[in-house]
């Protein structure tokens, strides 16, 4: 009965190869957000759906993209990696903006060889 | 934007007390005030959350408190047992179109409890 589910959990990629992180929900909810967690920190926020409508962090670089192309799958695009892009990236949902519950995903770690 | 201050960033106590972690926040604009509990390489799991609404809330042995007036907010856990050991964020939310619309997440306390 997994709600929001991100594959793989575990991702491997070069030095400027391009990477997709996925992210599928059963909650039917209309935001969906991606996190960025390096260890030891908290998670930050890179940017967030509302539905269709795409919503960027001001300090997100530009080297990430996302893209939903419908209301259960959210996808985070990495277009160069760079060894600082070693991460864990957390997805996660809720049914609206603000003031509500986010469901975590379990977590995708990605290395950068 | 959002800054959430989050103290202390270790807490070691001993099994059977409480512990408290405190949070403070600077845009009194932010009205939602979850508690994230995240065991080591796992998801963070929600454990508790309050709206600037209320003062007080409890669940079992878990508690949270927001002063609103002084933009600080703590978390409780009473008779605390080994599996209460975790890494616990506080966060905050700000409404709808003033700013960020996720989470801004504290450092994080790294709760130890000794046997």
């Amino acid at each position: 009965d997994a709600m929001v589910i991100q594959n793989p959990r575990y991702q491997v990629t070069q030095f400027g190869k391009p990477v997709t992180l996925s992210c599928s929900q059963t909650l039917n909810h209309n935001v969906m957000y991606w996190y960025q967690q390096k260890s030891s920190q908290a998670p930050k926020l890179l940017f967030h759906y509302y539905d269709k409508d795409f919503n960027n962090e001001a300090d997100t670089p530009d080297n990430f993209q996302s893209r939903r192309p419908n209301t259960s799958f959210c996808f985070l695009d990495i277009r160069s990696p760079g060894l600082g892009d070693a991460a864990m990236y957390l997805c996660a949902t809720s049914q609206q903006l603000a003031e509500e519950t986010q469901y975590f995903g379990p977590g995708t770690r990605l290395l950068v060889l | 934007g959002e800054n959430v201050e989050q103290h202390p960033s270790t807490l070691s106590v001993q099994e059977g007390d409480s512990a408290v972690i405190k949070c403070t926040y600077s845009d009194s604009a932010s009205n939602y005030f979850p508690w994230y509990k995240q065991e080591l390489g796992k998801r963070p799991q929600l454990i508790i959350d309050i709206r600037s609404n209320v003062g007080e809330k409890k669940d079992q042995r878990i508690a949270v408190t927001l002063n609103k007036t002084a933009k600080h907010f703590s978390l409780h856990i009473t008779e605390t047992q080994p599996e209460d050991s975790a890494v616990y964020f506080c966060a905050a939310s700000h409404p709808p179109g003033g700013g960020a619309d996720g989470l801004t997440f504290g450092k994080g306390t790294h709760l130890i409890i000794q046997p």
